[in-house]
């Protein structure tokens, strides 16, 4: 069964760098796209960053644009998420979800939290 | 940049139907999602492409457009079905996507 399993969470001080990862399996990753949707304490979903199948073709939200990158590894089928110049409001849970034709999202892992505080 | 809204709380009784609303801009001309999501979990697809359901998920769930708003209908309303509920859908003129602000559904 498809399987989405994020890890690399955890406490960072303001400013510093974070490198979530996403690791897939039951699917053919190489052919999926995959976004990154995060969710602040109490709050509602933000979606942060999509990735095609050939790793080429990459969006960001303007919140995180120029700060976040979004990359994959095909060969391990490993998605993800290199977190630069991080700020408090960064502070999330962040997931991984695979992208389907039409937009929507159709399978997400569990989610890593990061606390971005000094 | 666009933006979905979605009413913060919808209550109902027991065996009722709940109906979820997300506006937007001509948002009948966009492809719409929905989303349950639990505490402490993960957010579940439940309709994709404005009224389309994944395997698994219970023919009382039901998705509705019209100009600007999408609907998400539950029928027959059990205790199981409170959670969070948000509407989703890629901006095709900006190419990003965008989730409402979620609406927590009461079970009464």
């Amino acid at each position: 069964q498809v399987r989405l399993v994020e890890s690399g969470g955890g406490v960072v001080q303001p400013g510093r760098s974070l490198r979530l990862s996403c690791a897939a399996s039951g699917f053919t990753f190489s052919t999926s796209t995959m976004a990154w949707v995060r969710q602040a304490p109490g709050k509602g979903l933000e979606w942060m960053s999509l990735i095609f199948y050939d790793g080429d073709n990459k969006n960001y939200a303007d919140s995180v644009k120029g700060r976040f990158s979004v990359f994959r590894d095909n060969s391990k089928d490993i998605l993800y998420l290199l977190m630069n110049s991080l700020r408090r409001e960064d502070t999330a849970v962040y997931y991984c979800a695979r992208g389907r034709g039409g937009g929507s999202f159709d399978y997400w892992g569990q989610g890593t939290l990061v606390t971005v505080s000094s | 940049s666009y933006v979905l809204t979605q009413p913060p709380s919808v209550s109902v009784a027991p065996g009722e139907t709940a109906s979820i609303t997300c506006e937007g801009n001509n948002i009948g001309r966009k492809s719409v999602h929905w989303y349950q999501q639990k505490p402490g979990q993960a957010p579940v697809l439940i309709i994709y492409n404005d009224d389309d359901r994944p395997s698994g998920i219970p023919e009382r769930f039901s998705g509705s457009r019209s100009a600007n708003t999408a609907t998400l209908t539950i029928s027959r309303v059990e205790a199981a079905d409170e959670a969070d509920f948000y509407c989703h859908l890629r901006d095709t003129s900006s190419d990003r996507h965008i989730f409402g602000g979620g609406t927590k559904l009461t079970v009464l």
